[in-house]
């Protein structure tokens, strides 16, 4: 059973406009959220992150916004740039500092110029 | 800056061999993790490891195997690789405070 999805494999956004990135998920004992980031033939990055006691956290263009009762969260980014382009991964666990993430499948974000 | 090494970037191996992927990491961290990346599937937990000959088995851990002899070194071993364990290996590292730091990938292939 998927615990984190994310039903969007890929999005296509214009650069410059906002580009949402949307994850659910179903384990209610899930307490803290991470977005990575991949390019292709490397590891994922960390990018943002988010506690379950918060409902948004801001880091630059990246914002995380977490909402509890949906099991909903979404990454935005304003404005895409080119360098966006990756896939996107969210990923899920019981406490900070994860012993173990459990990781949606990706989204294939593209910036188009 | 952590550093998570995976020593192998591209292996081809034949059916039934036996496989070894290694990952060091550099920061002393004491948790360690093997991945596996295939498309439409996300990431998924092979074992992870939280102490020096510590392991725990993730949600996919059949025909796998792993190695903690010393805290910065965290092995894989396929005892005997099949075809559907051609995939992208990711090797993790993390400390009980922070995030999870993932070395570059080991694309293996089995024919």
């Amino acid at each position: 059973d998927q615990q984190v999805k994310q039903n969007s494999p890929s999005l296509s956004v214009q650069e410059g406009r906002i580009s949402i990135l949307n994850c659910d998920y179903t384990n209610s004992m899930f307490d803290y959220f991470l977005w990575y980031k991949k390019y292709p033939a490397e590891g994922p990055t960390f990018l943002i992150s988010i506690s379950s006691i918060k409902d948004k956290n801001e880091d630059g263009r990246f914002t995380v916004f977490l909402n509890k009762s949906a099991k909903h969260l979404s990454l935005h980014i304003v404005p895409s740039q080119p360098g966006d382009s990756a896939v996107y991964f969210c990923a899920a666990s019981e406490i900070q500092g994860a012993q173990k993430l459990v990781f949606g499948q990706g989204t294939r974000l593209t910036i188009n110029p | 800056d952590v550093k998570v090494t995976q020593s192998s970037r591209y292996l081809v191996k034949r059916t039934g061999e036996k496989v070894f992927l290694e990952c060091v990491q550099d920061m002393d961290h004491e948790n360690m993790f093997w991945y596996r990346q295939d498309p439409g599937l996300g990431l998924r937990l092979i074992y992870f490891s939280y102490d020096v000959k510590m392991k725990e088995k993730g949600d996919i851990p059949e025909g796998y195997s792993v190695s903690r002899e010393k805290k910065e070194r965290f092995s894989l071993i396929l005892e005997s690789a099949s075809t559907n364990q051609t995939s992208m290996y990711l090797c993790a590292s993390s400390s009980s405070s922070d995030t999870i730091y993932f070395g570059e990938g080991s694309w293996l292939t089995v024919v």
